[in-house]
């Protein structure tokens, strides 16, 4: 079972646009962590907010995290044709840290 | 650095026939995962370690035995191969909670075909 779901599943842009992706989890977390994977390539880190932190910031990246509707958002800001990806969230609940990641959001900049 | 590498890239397997995918990280990682990815859905975890000479099952752990004899080697064996074994396999690695780690460093990926 999946514990995160990301809404949408797709997004198609315009470069220069903004992308919001949104994450809901069903059970208590430690904290929520988004990565990108490009096609074909394995995933990497973008940004992780602890259950205690309602927003964080890192250079175009936006996270915020409502604990009581269980729910994230990550926000990209001007996006560029290089943010083309799949974005996925993963949440870390306990021992070892387990992530649980969602289906994910492929997100399509056009230039 | 490397970073987390993992050996083979591709492989086809015939229904039954077994083998042993190979992650090696070279940042001193006490945390190692294996996890499946399959079209459309995020990643599940297979089996994951917390150290040296332990391991643990993930969510998805049928069909799969892990080993973790050396602190940066983690394989991942199919010990009779199933077409619903066909999936891309990644292998990631983590500092402990203890040092402070959370991410997770991901490897390439092993697209694994079985006919």
């Amino acid at each position: 079972s999946q514990q995160g779901e990301e809404d949408p599943q797709a997004l198609s842009i315009q470069e220069g646009e903004n992308a919001t992706m949104n994450c809901s989890y069903k059970t208590s977390i430690n904290n929520l962590q988004w990565y990108r994977q490009n096609s074909g390539r394995g995933l990497v880190h973008l940004i992780l907010i602890r259950s205690n932190e309602r927003e964080k910031h890192s250079g175009r990246l936006r996270v915020t995290l409502d604990t009581s509707k269980k729910s994230s958002s990550l926000l990209i800001t001007a996006s560029r044709a290089a943010d083309t990806a799949s974005y996925f969230c993963a949440t870390d609940a306990g021992h070892g840290n387990k992530l649980v990641f969602g289906a994910g959001t492929i997100l399509r900049v056009k230039s | 650095n490397a970073g987390v590498t993992q050996t083979p890239k591709f492989r086809v397997l015939k229904t039954g026939q077994s083998m042993t995918l190979l992650c090696a990280q070279d940042m001193n990682h006490e945390y190692m995962y294996w996890y499946r990815q399959d079209p459309g859905m995020g990643l599940r975890l297979i089996h994951y370690s917390v150290g040296e000479g332990t391991t643990a099952k993930g969510e998805v752990p049928d069909g799969y035995n892990v080993s973790r004899l050396k602190k940066q080697n983690f394989l991942l064996g199919l010990e009779s191969a199933a077409p619903s074994q066909t999936s891309v396999y990644f292998c990631a690695s983590s500092y402990s909670r203890l040092a402070g780690g959370n991410e997770q460093f991901f490897g390439p990926g092993t697209r694994l075909t079985v006919l």
